[in-house]
């Protein structure tokens, strides 16, 4: 139990065009999606919590029109890397929790690696 | 600023000994804490928890100990094989309801064959 799939496992894209990553929880209803970026050889760096039909709460520094974040359902949220850059490039990684319970499940991630 | 860090970025172990991945955390609020394991290009994968009531919590192969005392927590893997190689991370919740995970840096095991 606990599955938390995510999709695209890997993604290239032209600097300027917008990238949407899937997060899904296969097997359990996801009351907080949490999402995370990592450099190479760093530790993760929580960027946003999602709650199911509310609006994400950003980390001081992470641009919310920039990376913006949809918590439609219980089980599906998604991140869009809008206008994305070289910069960008990076190591996307989801989690999800249910009610009552700390630990999160994370997704597989997704290598964004823009041109 | 408070954080969670590790003592060692990188351990090397050989196979059939056991391993001990240490951690040290700075916030007294904190909780709650989990190891995750992470293996090159994948997402974490959860390992064991314990919460702050407790000092010592076991699993298949995996102890974890805590030390309130001096904000320390260790993560014992007995006869390590060579699956066990990866990144190891351990997280702290800081007893806020928000449930979110502050990171250390984690620590490289690499298992010798």
């Amino acid at each position: 139990g606990a599955v938390v799939s995510q999709h695209p496992s890997w993604v290239i894209c032209k600097s300027g065009t917008s990238v949407k990553i899937e997060c899904r929880s296969l097997d359990f209803q996801a009351t907080t999606m949490f999402w995370y970026r990592q450099f190479p050889k760093q530790s993760l760096m929580l960027m946003a919590t999602s709650n199911e039909g509310s609006k994400a709460t950003y980390e001081q520094g992470v641009e919310k029109d920039k990376f913006l974040i949809n918590h439609a359902s219980l089980t599906l949220s998604t991140l869009t890397v809008t206008s994305a850059h070289p910069e960008d490039s990076s190591f996307y990684i989801c989690s999800a929790r249910t009610g009552g319970v700390n630990i999160q499940y994370f997704g597989a991630g997704t290598r964004l690696s823009v041109l | 600023g408070e954080s969670v860090g590790l003592h060692l970025p990188t351990l090397s172990v050989q196979e059939g000994d056991n391993s001990i991945i240490n951690c040290a955390y700075s916030n007294s609020a904190s909780d709650y804490f989990i190891w995750y394991k992470q293996e090159s290009g994948k997402g974490p994968q959860f390992i064991i928890d314990i919460r702050s009531n407790m000092d010592k919590r076991q699993g298949q192969r995996v102890t974890v100990l805590l030390n309130k005392t001096v904000k320390h927590l260790s993560l014992q893997i007995a006869a390590t094989q060579p699956g066990d190689s990866a990144v190891y991370f351990c997280a702290e919740n800081n007893g806020s309801n928000d449930y979110k995970l502050s990171f250390g840096a984690g620590t490289t095991v690499t298992v010798r064959a």
